[in-house]
Protein backbone atom coordinates (compact mmCIF):
# COMPACT_ATOMS: atom_id res chain seq x y z
CA UNK A 1 0.00 0.00 0.00
CA UNK A 2 1.20 3.71 -0.78
CA UNK A 3 1.46 5.65 2.24
CA UNK A 4 4.36 6.61 5.21
CA UNK A 5 4.58 4.15 7.56
CA UNK A 6 6.60 3.70 10.87
CA UNK A 7 7.57 1.33 13.10
CA UNK A 8 7.65 0.27 15.85
CA UNK A 9 4.30 1.49 17.04
CA UNK A 10 4.65 1.38 20.43
CA UNK A 11 8.59 0.84 22.55
CA UNK A 12 9.46 1.02 25.75
CA UNK A 13 13.17 1.27 26.73
CA UNK A 14 15.22 2.40 29.37
CA UNK A 15 17.44 5.62 30.53
CA UNK A 16 20.80 5.19 28.46
CA UNK A 17 19.68 2.94 25.56
CA UNK A 18 20.01 3.56 22.29
CA UNK A 19 16.59 3.45 19.97
CA UNK A 20 15.98 3.47 16.40
CA UNK A 21 12.47 4.78 15.46
CA UNK A 22 12.07 3.97 11.35
CA UNK A 23 9.67 5.58 8.88
CA UNK A 24 9.18 4.53 5.31
CA UNK A 25 7.38 6.50 2.42
CA UNK A 26 6.36 5.33 -1.19
CA UNK A 27 5.79 8.05 -2.42
CA UNK A 28 9.34 9.47 -3.26
CA UNK A 29 8.66 12.37 -1.74
CA UNK A 30 11.63 14.42 -1.37
CA UNK A 31 11.22 16.26 1.96
CA UNK A 32 11.06 14.21 4.90
CA UNK A 33 10.04 15.26 8.81
CA UNK A 34 10.23 14.62 12.49
CA UNK A 35 8.22 15.66 14.64
CA UNK A 36 7.32 15.00 18.66
CA UNK A 37 4.23 15.23 20.18
CA UNK A 38 4.24 16.51 23.92
CA UNK A 39 1.42 17.56 26.34
CA UNK A 40 1.15 21.77 26.54
CA UNK A 41 3.78 21.86 22.93
CA UNK A 42 1.89 20.91 20.16
CA UNK A 43 4.00 19.12 17.71
CA UNK A 44 7.65 20.52 17.50
CA UNK A 45 10.34 19.61 14.55
CA UNK A 46 13.36 17.45 15.37
CA UNK A 47 14.60 17.25 12.15
CA UNK A 48 13.98 17.28 8.45
CA UNK A 49 15.33 16.61 4.88
CA UNK A 50 15.29 17.99 1.79
CA UNK A 51 17.01 14.36 -0.32
CA UNK A 52 19.02 11.54 0.23
CA UNK A 53 22.00 12.34 2.17
CA UNK A 54 21.17 16.36 3.21
CA UNK A 55 19.39 16.77 6.64
CA UNK A 56 18.92 19.64 8.87
CA UNK A 57 18.01 20.66 12.73
CA UNK A 58 14.54 21.54 13.29
CA UNK A 59 13.68 23.14 16.58
CA UNK A 60 14.39 20.81 19.28
CA UNK A 61 17.46 18.22 17.91
CA UNK A 62 19.15 17.62 20.87
CA UNK A 63 19.70 13.91 21.86
CA UNK A 64 18.60 12.48 18.06
CA UNK A 65 20.58 12.11 14.74
CA UNK A 66 19.12 11.30 11.89
CA UNK A 67 20.12 9.48 8.75
CA UNK A 68 19.03 8.91 4.85
CA UNK A 69 20.57 6.73 2.81
CA UNK A 70 17.58 6.32 0.49
CA UNK A 71 14.69 8.44 -0.21
CA UNK A 72 11.89 5.94 1.26
CA UNK A 73 13.72 6.13 4.78
CA UNK A 74 14.16 8.43 7.46
CA UNK A 75 15.38 6.65 10.68
CA UNK A 76 15.44 8.80 13.86
CA UNK A 77 17.83 7.49 16.03
CA UNK A 78 17.96 8.23 20.17
CA UNK A 79 21.55 8.04 20.84
CA UNK A 80 21.51 7.63 24.82
CA UNK A 81 17.47 7.96 25.83
CA UNK A 82 16.52 10.31 28.45
CA UNK A 83 13.25 10.42 30.71
CA UNK A 84 12.13 14.21 28.75
CA UNK A 85 12.21 11.45 25.24
CA UNK A 86 9.40 10.05 26.47
CA UNK A 87 7.10 11.19 23.54
CA UNK A 88 4.85 10.77 20.51
CA UNK A 89 7.50 11.11 17.59
CA UNK A 90 5.46 11.52 14.01
CA UNK A 91 7.33 11.30 10.64
CA UNK A 92 5.79 12.92 7.84
CA UNK A 93 6.64 13.73 3.73
CA UNK A 94 6.05 16.84 1.69
CA UNK A 95 4.00 16.95 -1.42
CA UNK A 96 5.36 19.61 -4.09
CA UNK A 97 2.43 21.94 -2.80
CA UNK A 98 3.45 21.45 0.47
CA UNK A 99 1.12 19.24 1.99
CA UNK A 100 2.56 16.83 4.57
CA UNK A 101 0.99 13.54 4.98
CA UNK A 102 2.02 12.16 8.26
CA UNK A 103 2.36 8.25 9.61
CA UNK A 104 0.68 6.88 12.30
CA UNK A 105 3.30 7.27 14.66
CA UNK A 106 5.76 5.95 17.05
CA UNK A 107 4.89 6.04 21.34
CA UNK A 108 8.16 5.65 22.96
CA UNK A 109 8.40 5.46 26.69
CA UNK A 110 11.81 5.90 28.70
CA UNK A 111 12.09 4.44 31.92
CA UNK B 1 9.78 33.95 14.60
CA UNK B 2 6.75 32.78 13.12
CA UNK B 3 4.05 31.39 15.42
CA UNK B 4 0.07 30.00 15.34
CA UNK B 5 -1.86 30.98 18.20
CA UNK B 6 -4.63 28.76 18.07
CA UNK B 7 -7.28 30.89 20.45
CA UNK B 8 -9.29 28.12 22.41
CA UNK B 9 -7.80 24.99 23.53
CA UNK B 10 -11.09 23.03 24.18
CA UNK B 11 -14.21 23.79 22.57
CA UNK B 12 -17.62 21.72 23.75
CA UNK B 13 -20.27 21.86 21.58
CA UNK B 14 -23.55 20.50 21.11
CA UNK B 15 -24.40 17.77 17.69
CA UNK B 16 -25.68 19.53 14.36
CA UNK B 17 -24.66 22.64 15.90
CA UNK B 18 -22.38 25.22 14.15
CA UNK B 19 -18.36 25.39 15.29
CA UNK B 20 -15.52 27.46 14.55
CA UNK B 21 -12.20 27.00 15.79
CA UNK B 22 -10.12 29.61 15.48
CA UNK B 23 -6.68 30.23 14.63
CA UNK B 24 -4.37 33.14 14.32
CA UNK B 25 -0.27 33.41 12.42
CA UNK B 26 2.13 36.07 12.42
CA UNK B 27 3.96 36.31 9.79
CA UNK B 28 4.55 39.69 7.04
CA UNK B 29 5.49 37.19 4.30
CA UNK B 30 3.38 34.89 2.11
CA UNK B 31 2.16 32.08 4.17
CA UNK B 32 0.40 28.71 3.30
CA UNK B 33 -1.88 27.69 6.03
CA UNK B 34 -3.23 24.07 6.83
CA UNK B 35 -5.82 22.37 9.23
CA UNK B 36 -4.87 19.17 10.32
CA UNK B 37 -7.33 16.98 12.25
CA UNK B 38 -6.04 14.24 14.79
CA UNK B 39 -8.28 11.32 16.08
CA UNK B 40 -7.12 9.31 19.39
CA UNK B 41 -4.26 7.45 19.01
CA UNK B 42 -3.89 8.04 15.00
CA UNK B 43 -1.45 10.38 13.18
CA UNK B 44 -2.20 13.68 11.79
CA UNK B 45 -4.72 14.30 8.81
CA UNK B 46 -5.01 16.79 6.23
CA UNK B 47 -8.47 18.41 6.32
CA UNK B 48 -7.44 21.50 3.87
CA UNK B 49 -5.47 23.94 2.77
CA UNK B 50 -4.51 27.38 1.63
CA UNK B 51 -1.57 28.20 -1.07
CA UNK B 52 -3.08 31.29 -2.97
CA UNK B 53 -6.13 32.44 -4.90
CA UNK B 54 -9.92 32.02 -3.29
CA UNK B 55 -9.94 33.08 0.49
CA UNK B 56 -12.63 30.50 0.98
CA UNK B 57 -11.58 26.60 0.59
CA UNK B 58 -12.98 23.62 1.52
CA UNK B 59 -11.83 20.67 2.99
CA UNK B 60 -13.20 17.22 3.97
CA UNK B 61 -15.79 16.21 6.43
CA UNK B 62 -17.92 19.34 5.32
CA UNK B 63 -15.24 21.46 7.06
CA UNK B 64 -14.43 25.52 5.41
CA UNK B 65 -11.86 28.03 6.56
CA UNK B 66 -11.11 31.28 5.05
CA UNK B 67 -7.93 33.10 5.05
CA UNK B 68 -7.91 36.89 6.25
CA UNK B 69 -5.01 38.34 5.34
CA UNK B 70 -5.75 41.33 6.84
CA UNK B 71 -6.21 40.05 10.40
CA UNK B 72 -3.80 36.68 9.66
CA UNK B 73 -6.42 34.62 10.49
CA UNK B 74 -7.16 31.07 9.60
CA UNK B 75 -10.53 30.14 11.09
CA UNK B 76 -12.08 26.46 10.58
CA UNK B 77 -15.99 26.38 10.49
CA UNK B 78 -18.53 23.33 9.98
CA UNK B 79 -21.93 24.40 9.91
CA UNK B 80 -23.31 21.55 11.70
CA UNK B 81 -20.96 18.77 13.47
CA UNK B 82 -21.61 15.26 14.33
CA UNK B 83 -19.98 13.10 17.16
CA UNK B 84 -17.32 11.64 14.92
CA UNK B 85 -16.17 15.52 14.33
CA UNK B 86 -14.38 14.74 18.46
CA UNK B 87 -11.16 15.15 17.64
CA UNK B 88 -7.94 17.36 18.14
CA UNK B 89 -7.86 19.97 15.60
CA UNK B 90 -4.43 21.63 14.33
CA UNK B 91 -3.52 25.13 12.49
CA UNK B 92 -0.54 25.02 10.95
CA UNK B 93 1.54 27.56 8.54
CA UNK B 94 4.46 26.63 6.51
CA UNK B 95 6.69 29.09 4.52
CA UNK B 96 8.04 32.38 5.67
CA UNK B 97 10.48 32.74 8.67
CA UNK B 98 11.27 29.68 10.18
CA UNK B 99 9.54 27.82 7.97
CA UNK B 100 11.22 28.06 4.31
CA UNK B 101 12.19 24.89 4.08
CA UNK B 102 8.37 23.54 4.29
CA UNK B 103 8.04 22.42 7.39
CA UNK B 104 5.04 23.13 9.25
CA UNK B 105 5.25 25.59 12.49
CA UNK B 106 2.11 24.15 14.05
CA UNK B 107 -0.72 25.47 16.98
CA UNK B 108 -1.11 23.89 20.43
CA UNK B 109 -4.27 22.48 19.42
CA UNK B 110 -7.66 22.42 19.81
CA UNK B 111 -9.75 19.57 21.03
CA UNK B 112 -12.99 19.78 20.06
CA UNK B 113 -15.94 17.89 21.81
CA UNK B 114 -19.48 17.09 20.04
CA UNK B 115 -21.99 16.30 22.81
CA UNK B 116 -25.08 14.43 22.39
Amino acid sequence: DAGITQSPRYKITETGRQVTLMCHQTWSHSYMFWYRQDLGHGLRLIYYSAAADITDKGEVPDGYVVSRSKTENFPLTLESATRSQTSVYFCASRTPSYEQYFGPGTRLTVT
Amino acid sequence: AQSVTQLDSQVPVFEEAPVELRCNYSSSVSVYLFWYVQYPNQGLQLLLKYLSGSTLVKGINGFEAEFNKSQTSFHLRKPSVHISDTAEYFCAVSGGYGGSQGNLIFGKGTKLSVKP
